[in-house]
């Protein structure tokens, strides 16, 4: 079964240092990784997703993501954080073939921003 | 184009009671999943509907059901409420089923069972 691990529960960082958020995924293939976000009050919203091809991935918001085969690993990085990016963080795996869509995330890490 | 809107915000219930929640999904997106979030915990898949039909199902019992309307508008319901059923959920509409597509989210409803 395809399962996600996010070891960091909270994260704190300083208004302008970078940020690496941790996941690792269990999955027999490689699946769909995604990155999604929900602040307060609000959905989730995607950052950014990989299926295939680069396996550096760009997203909204300055994040971007690298997809590392040999460590089961999809971190998430960004040069410089923002107080407004404070929120909780998911990544997520999508099984590829299934004929529907189902994510299976992990449990998050909550980003606080010092400033 | 209008976001993924759903209502009630906020539920409180008893046990044994049951309860419909709603969402309206974006315009053309003919698939909507619904995930149940519990506190400190990510969201889990509890089914997707395509075209009115269920065509997937996580690990929820059967008092979890669901409707899709042909006017983008769907439901969860959940019969025979337990407390371990207080969460936020969540409803997610995609143009397709297929899972490289983009789920778009809603902001939830947060349930509580007392």
């Amino acid at each position: 079964a395809q399962s996600v691990t996010q070891p960091d529960i909270h994260i704190t960082v300083s208004e302008g240092a970078s940020l690496e958020l941790r996941c690792n995924y269990s999955y027999g293939a490689t699946p769909y990784l995604f990155w999604y976000v929900q602040s307060p009050g609000q959905g989730l919203q995607l950052l950014l997703k990989y299926f295939s091809g680069d396996t550096l991935v760009q997203g909204i918001k300055g994040f971007e993501a690298e997809f590392k085969r040999s460590q089961s690993s999809f971190n998430l990085r960004k040069p410089s954080v923002h107080w407004s990016d404070a929120a909780e963080y998911f990544c997520a795996v999508g099984p590829m073939n299934t004929g529907f869509q189902k994510l299976v995330f992990g449990t998050g890490t909550r980003l606080l921003v010092s400033p | 184009e209008t976001g993924v809107t759903q209502s009630p915000t906020h539920l409180i219930k008893t046990r044994g009671q049951q309860v419909t929640l709603r969402c309206s999904s974006q315009s053309g997106h003919n698939t909507v999943s619904w995930y149940q979030q519990a506190l400190g915990q990510g969201p889990q898949f509890i089914f997707q509907y395509y075209r009115e039909e269920e065509n997937g199902r996580g690990n929820f019992p059967p008092r979890f059901s669901g409707l899709q309307f042909p006017n983008y508008s769907s439901e969860l319901n959940v019969n025979a409420l337990e407390l371990d059923d207080s969460a936020l959920y969540l409803c997610a509409s995609s143009p397709t089923s297929v899972n490289a597509d983009t789920q778009y989210f809603g902001p939830g409803t947060r349930l509580t069972v007392l």
